[in-house]
């Protein structure tokens, strides 16, 4: 069973635009973190936000976190190409719980 | 410092034959999971090891082995491979127990069972 679910599962943006990516969870947790996977390769780590966190911020990235309402979100600014990936969410249990992902698609 | 290797990148087996795909990180990280990705889906866990000797099952670890005799390695054993094993495996390491630290992961198994 998946924790995560992103939404939406699918979006196309043009360069320069922002893309959000949203999360919802299921159960309570103590962190959440957002991956990065480019087509053929593995995840890459982007984001760990804890419970007792609302909002974060790396570079582009900023993630919120509610969870009174058990979702999250990603936002990527001024979006380039090279942002075309999937991103997924994934919350702590004994490992980690991956969402089905976002596949986002940035257009030059 | 080559982070997370797996070995080998692609395969193929027929059904009822069985193998070990080979994990592999040089960050002397305590946690190794073992993770399957199907089209469309996200990672299952599979298995995940705390440390040397110590294994546990995830969420999927049905037709599965593995083992932890160093900190370095965590091999992942198809017992007797069926078409419904077909995927792509990933292994990912980290510090502390995993849920609570970034996974580092590998470049991915990806494996066809005919």
């Amino acid at each position: 069973s998946q924790q995560g679910e992103e939404d939406p599962q699918a979006l196309s943006i043009q360069e320069g635009e922002n893309a959000t990516m949203n999360c919802s969870y299921k159960t309570s947790i103590n962190n959440l973190q957002w991956y990065r996977q480019n087509s053929g390769r593995g995840l890459v780590h982007l984001i760990l936000i804890r419970s007792n966190e609302r909002e974060k911020h790396s570079g582009r990235l900023r993630v919120t976190l509610d969870t009174s309402k058990k979702s999250s979100s990603l936002l990527i600014t001024a979006s380039r190409a090279a942002d075309t990936a999937s991103y997924f969410c994934a919350t702590d249990a004994f490992g980690l719980i991956f969402g089905a992902g976002t596949r986002l698609a940035v257009h030059p | 410092n080559a982070g997370v290797t797996q070995t080998p990148k692609f395969q193929v087996l027929k059904t009822g034959q069985s193998m070990t795909l080979q994990c592999a990180q040089d960050m002397n990280h305590e946690y190794m999971s073992w993770y399957r990705q199907d089209p469309g889906m996200g990672l299952r866990l599979i298995h995940y090891s705390v440390g040397a000797g110590i294994t546990d099952q995830g969420e999927v670890p049905n037709g599965y082995n593995v083992s932890r005799s160093t900190t370095e390695d965590f091999p992942l054993r198809l017992l007797s491979a069926a078409p419904s094993q077909t995927s792509v495996y990933f292994c990912a390491s980290s510090y502390g127990t995993g849920g609570n630290q970034p996974q580092h992961f590998g470049d991915g198994t990806r494996l066809s069972i005919l």
